[in-house]
């Protein structure tokens, strides 16, 4: 039931752009992105809801297609503060848990 | 509010020991969630409380691993007889739930580091 994301890991300048999928097998109810720093508790970003929504705030933004069961977080103008890892989690419906990807490292250089 | 805790925050035990981690969750969250991570992959969940109540285990969970929930508010995480395998991050994370789809985002702690030598 763990979500495949991809890339594995992307290193951008600052200002570039990029784009992080979050892929399930399984019918999902709401996806929930996260960004962990390294030595760091994960940090909430979004949640998105079946229905195929998209949310954003700031430069970062996300869309969640229900047909595909796959979601996509994206990272416009990138800053150095957004270094981290971002996982997607997803949840069935009537689940009570998520279940995590295997992460993307992203990089940010000056 | 200083959000969730978790204690102690690194623990070094040898193969065999008992071990118990603690997590004060954020106050009113009604539901807690215990995961483990390794280095280079996502929380893996173990189980989640609804108040004092656990209502699921990972199927992936030994039986040398028990939570406690008393009334409600702190939890705890026992594992018993810890082997190598058990050294991870283990993670504890709150929400505050109404309704039934899972739609409310979860407030991790900083984790406790478990090494077993």
């Amino acid at each position: 039931q763990q979500p495949v994301q991809s890339p594995q890991a992307v290193i951008l300048r600052e200002g570039e752009d990029a784009v992080i999928n979050c892929s399930s097998s399984k019918a999902l109810y709401s996806v929930h992105w996260y960004r962990q720093k390294h030595g760091e508790a994960p940090v909430f970003l979004m949640i998105l809801l079946k229905g195929g929504e998209q949310k954003g705030h700031d430069k970062i933004s996300a869309s969640f297609n229900e047909k595909k069961q796959q979601s996509s977080l994206y990272l416009t103008a990138s800053q150095l503060s957004y270094s981290g890892t971002y996982f997607c989690g997803t949840a069935q419906t009537g689940a009570n848990n998520l279940f995590f990807g295997t992460g993307t490292r992203l990089t940010v250089i000056p | 509010d200083t959000g969730v805790s978790q204690d102690p925050r690194h623990k070094i035990t040898k193969r065999g020991q008992n071990v118990t981690f603690r997590c004060d969750p954020i106050s009113e969250h009604n539901r807690l969630y215990w995961y483990r991570q390794t280095l280079g992959q996502g929380p893996e969940f173990l189980t989640y409380f609804q108040n004092e109540a656990q209502l699921e285990k990972s199927r992936l969970l030994s039986d040398r691993f028990s939570a406690e929930r008393p009334k409600g508010s702190f939890s705890t995480l026992e594992i018993q007889r810890t082997e190598q395998g058990d050294s991870a991050m283990y993670l504890c994370a709150s929400s505050k739930v109404q309704g039934l789809q899972y739609t409310y985002e979860q407030y991790f702690g900083p984790g406790t580091r478990l090494t077993v030598t």
